[in-house]
């Protein structure tokens, strides 16, 4: 079984720039979420989408945002690009099992420099 | 609201010794609790999760943690430390229906030969 996959590994970009991380979850997952994993910072929420949703969302600006597509691969998009995004940004998928805990597994990342 | 706290950024431990990790916790709600591991250049990798029942959770690799409510804690633990341990781990929690992880900060490991 294929597990989550992320494109591209690596992304650079300059300042004011967009950025846009693509993510393909577990087959009959339908859940994903996005995780930014910057130096000091530690692992933050960013996004959850299920079915095509945004289900919740973590303390980022507007300038981060996403979408799910039918086949619930994802999209992370980041306007205005500024230095402080640069980071690995995680993709996990899980399945949605009402009242149970969603076991998230995760790919192995983008990394976005900003420049 | 849920945080997780893990003691030690940093912790090394000869070939063969015990491992612990530490890992507090905070939740409103009754927690759902995991361990992953990153190795280098890599994603995370679940090593066991707490959700309700048995508090005494095995893993994989040899790792297992104990949920104590009394002590909002779920340390790691393996009794004999292996060079492929050497990886960062990360305590995360959740609540029912949440579906979001909070995460520790990490804890490297490293291990003496």
């Amino acid at each position: 079984e294929a597990g989550v996959t992320q494109s591209p590994t690596h992304l650079i970009k300059t300042r004011g720039q967009q950025a846009t991380l693509r993510c393909s979850p577990i087959s009959g997952h339908t859940s994903v979420y996005w995780y930014q994993q910057a130096l000091g910072l530690g692992l933050q929420f960013l996004l959850w989408y299920d079915e095509g949703e945004e289900r919740n969302r973590g303390n980022f600006p507007p300038r981060f945002s996403g979408r799910q597509f039918p086949n619930y691969s994802s999209e992370l998009n980041v306007n205005a690009l500024e230095l402080e995004d640069s980071a690995l940004y995680l993709c996990a998928s899980s399945q949605n099992l009402r009242g149970a805990p969603d076991t998230q597994y995760f790919g192995p990342g983008t990394r976005l420099t900003v420049l | 609201a849920q945080s997780v706290t893990q003691l030690g950024s940093h912790v090394s431990v000869s070939e063969g010794a015990l491992v612990l990790l530490r890992c507090n916790y905070s939740s409103s709600v009754p927690p759902y609790l995991f361990w992953y591991v990153q190795y280098p250049n890599q994603g995370l990798q679940l090593l066991l999760k707490y959700t309700t029942g048995a508090t005494l959770v095995k893993g994989i690799n040899g790792f297992e943690a104990e949920f104590k409510k009394s002590e909002t804690s779920f340390h790691l633990t393996k009794p004999s430390a292996h060079m492929s341990d050497a990886a960062e781990y990360f305590c995360a929690v959740s609540g029912a229906g949440a579906n979001n992880l909070f995460f520790g900060t990490g804890t490297r490991l490293t291990v003496i030969p």
